[in-house]
């Protein structure tokens, strides 16, 4: 079982639609969570990071974590072209405090 | 220069050849990273340095040397590389890595192809 899961994609939305990016982890112990968007040929760029429980809301962006789950998703609301890139799910470890990355969802919004 | 910045931005090196990477970060913080990041494959954490101390290596090639001589640079040494060793090598860096509460911030990467 891969440490931190992601669905690879590509995820296709219409221009205005909400963006649903979802993330499983392993680790229990599990503390931090973080989104990461990396456009093609760029470096990852932080979005937003969540600590506890539920939701937190930055701009059209949404972060929800559910650790009994052990689940975190990204809500992108009223999605635009220019969110077409790939989103990284990271998750510091319990035990190791190091920062393990999934692999990734390619999102498109077609305009 | 802000953030956190990297040179070369490409670099294309034979399998004799010695190379080294540079970071430098100007956010004034304590931890930084070295990352590999390949083709269909999650970024792979290589070198960690908290406080210029070397906390992480994360079982990487002795082909592959890091040095951090203050908390605001950070090298890689490279030399004799394999053609598999080319990727997007990105450093990155964070207030202190030893914190639960720690976000790292990426620098732009170099592009290293080996022939």
């Amino acid at each position: 079982q891969k440490e931190v899961e992601q669905n690879s994609g590509p995820l296709s939305v219409p221009e205005g639609a909400i963006a649903s990016l979802n993330c499983t982890y392993s680790d229990r112990g599990s503390q931090s969570f973080f989104w990461y968007r990396q456009y093609s040929g760029k470096s990852p760029e932080l979005i937003m990071f969540i600590y506890s429980n539920g939701d937190k809301e930055d701009g059209r962006f949404t972060a929800q974590l559910n650790k009994a789950s052990q689940y975190v998703s990204l809500l992108i609301r009223d999605s635009q072209p220019s969110d077409s890139a790939t989103y990284l799910c990271a998750v510091k470890g319990g035990n190791t405090g190091k920062l393990i990355f999934g692999q990734g969802t390619t999102l498109q919004v077609k305009p | 220069e802000t953030g956190v910045t990297q040179t070369p931005r490409h670099l294309v090196m034979g399998m004799t050849n010695k190379k080294s990477l540079k970071c430098e970060q100007h956010l004034g913080h304590n931890a930084m990273y070295w990352y590999k990041q390949s083709a269909k494959k999650p970024l792979e954490l290589m070198f960690v340095y908290n406080f210029k101390e070397q906390t992480e290596n994360n079982s990487v090639p002795s082909r592959f040397s890091p040095e951090c001589p203050n908390s605001s640079h950070l090298f890689l040494h490279l030399h004799t590389l394999q053609p598999e060793d080319s990727a997007l090598y990105l450093c990155a860096s964070s207030q202190d890595g030893g914190q639960t509460l720690d976000t790292q911030y990426f620098g732009p990467g170099t592009r290293l192809t080996v022939l």
